[in-house]
């Protein structure tokens, strides 16, 4: 069974740093291409980062040079490192399992809540 | 980059009532376009792929239509577990763009 569950979420003051984690099963997330996708309280979807199969990595705008996506396949776990967290950056981050670049599994989701 | 704008935002509708949600491109995606089903809490949920190809175990009752900047997605009969919000995705270019949801209520 394919499943992806995430964890290192939590309350982190503006500038702070954290790191997401996304453990996969029933697949090799190295054959895959891997995002992070988010969403603000009340507000609608936000793709945020993928790694490709190839390891080849991109990032939306919003997060770029701030955020850095990678993978571990030993673990078959994928990342996000978070640095100078900002309050927009609040959200539930979802990881999710890229087929052709739709996402066809995702996680239940993990709440980053950046807040002094 | 592209922009992906649903509508409308909200509907409100009855149960067995035919429901048709709209999703407009700002430049030609081909039929690289997704439907998402998303409930209160819980994770979003694949129906759609490729604008029309329903994913397995989805049931036929939704519908995904259209070309280039415009697409469809249709519920022919609204049931109970049908009320969520849907979300639209382009998969053309990256970055990948989100639709800012329809949320379907009880009428």
């Amino acid at each position: 069974e394919v499943q992806v569950v995430e964890s290192g979420g939590g309350l982190i003051q503006p500038g702070g740093s954290l790191r997401l984690s996304c453990a996969a099963s029933g697949f090799t997330v190295s054959s895959n291409h891997m995002s992070w996708v988010r969403q603000a309280p009340g507000k609608g979807l936000e793709w945020v980062s993928v790694v490709y199969s190839g390891g080849t990595t991109n990032y939306a705008d919003s997060v770029k040079g701030r955020f850095t996506i990678s993978r571990d396949d030993s673990k078959n776990t994928l990342y996000l490192q978070m640095n100078s967290l900002r309050a927009e950056d609040t959200a539930v981050y979802y990881c999710a399992r890229g087929l052709q670049h739709f996402f066809d599994y995702w996680g239940q989701g993990t709440l980053v809540t950046v807040s002094s | 980059d592209i922009q992906m704008t649903q509508s409308p935002s909200t509907l409100s509708a009855s149960v067995g009532d035919r429901v048709t949600i709209t999703c407009r491109a700002s430049q030609s995606i081909s039929s690289w376009l997704a439907w998402y089903q998303q409930r209160p809490g819980k994770a979003p949920k694949l129906l759609i792929y490729k604008a029309s190809s329903l994913e397995s175990g989805v049931p036929s009752r939704f519908s995904g239509s259209g070309s280039g900047t415009e697409f469809t997605l249709t519920i022919s009969s609204l049931q109970p577990d049908d009320f969520a919000s849907y979300y639209c995705q382009q998969y053309n270019t990256y970055p990948l763009a989100f639709g800012g949801g329809t949320q379907v209520e009880i009428k």
